[in-house]
């Protein structure tokens, strides 16, 4: 059964910083990767995905790899801003296509 | 084009009831899938509707049922309503059967069980 874990838990940044953010699975046998954001009581968004394949995809500031034999991700996000405060989440795809096992999140306070 | 649409958006019920959430995916899309988020459990997979077949289903007891229509819609009930049903239930939507699409989350629905 896979299982996703997200350290840390919470993490607080002055604005400006880069951060990083960690995701690891223990099952491998992955199809993807997604990272998402969810603002506090809404859904959620979907930040990054990428294939078993691939080795990172990136967007605007976030960077995020991929590394399944060793069965971590991480999502790099550069000068940070106060509207990046949220919750990130990861989850894999695996087994079942459309079944995602997310992880518990990092909630991410940037301080102005 | 729209984004994932769920009704109603707050609900509150009480113990013994039951309740059906609506979910409309975005337009072409033909998988919609459910989850129920918790603060204590997280994310946890519901089911996978395509093409109006449960193609898979997650660990939750036969009193979460959902169906998904011609259009694609879909609806989840859940009977004899417990306390520890409140949460945020999400669906996803994406277009293709396999796993290389993103999928779309909507706003979720927060149903409240007194």
């Amino acid at each position: 059964k896979q299982e996703v874990t997200q350290i840390p838990a919470a993490l607080s940044v002055p604005e400006g910083e880069n951060l990083v953010l960690n995701c690891s699975f223990t099952d491998s046998a992955i199809y993807n990767l997604q990272w998402f954001r969810q603002d506090p009581g809404k859904g959620l968004t979907s930040l990054l995905l990428i294939q078993s394949s691939q080795r990172e995809q990136t967007s605007g500031r976030l960077n995020a790899s991929l590394d399944k034999s060793s069965g971590r991700s991480t999502l790099y996000i550069a000068a940070s801003q106060p509207g990046d405060s949220a919750t990130y989440l990861c989850a894999t795809s695996s087994g079942s296509a459309r079944q995602l096992t997310f992880g518990s999140g990092t909630q991410l306070t940037v301080l102005p | 084009k729209a984004g994932v649409t769920q009704t109603p958006r707050y609900l509150i019920k009480t113990r013994g009831q039951q309740v059906t959430l609506s979910c409309s995916p975005i337009s072409g899309h033909r998988s919609v899938s459910w989850y129920q988020q918790t603060p204590g459990q997280g994310l946890q997979f519901l089911f996978e509707y395509f093409s109006e077949t449960q193609r898979n289903k997650g660990n939750f007891p036969g009193r979460f049922s959902g169906r998904q229509f011609s259009n694609s819609r879909s609806e989840m009930n859940v009977s004899t309503l417990e306390l520890g049903d409140s949460a945020l239930y999400l669906c996803a939507s994406s277009s293709l059967a396999g796993s290389r699409e993103t999928q779309y989350f909507g706003p979720g629905t927060r149903l409240l069980v007194l």
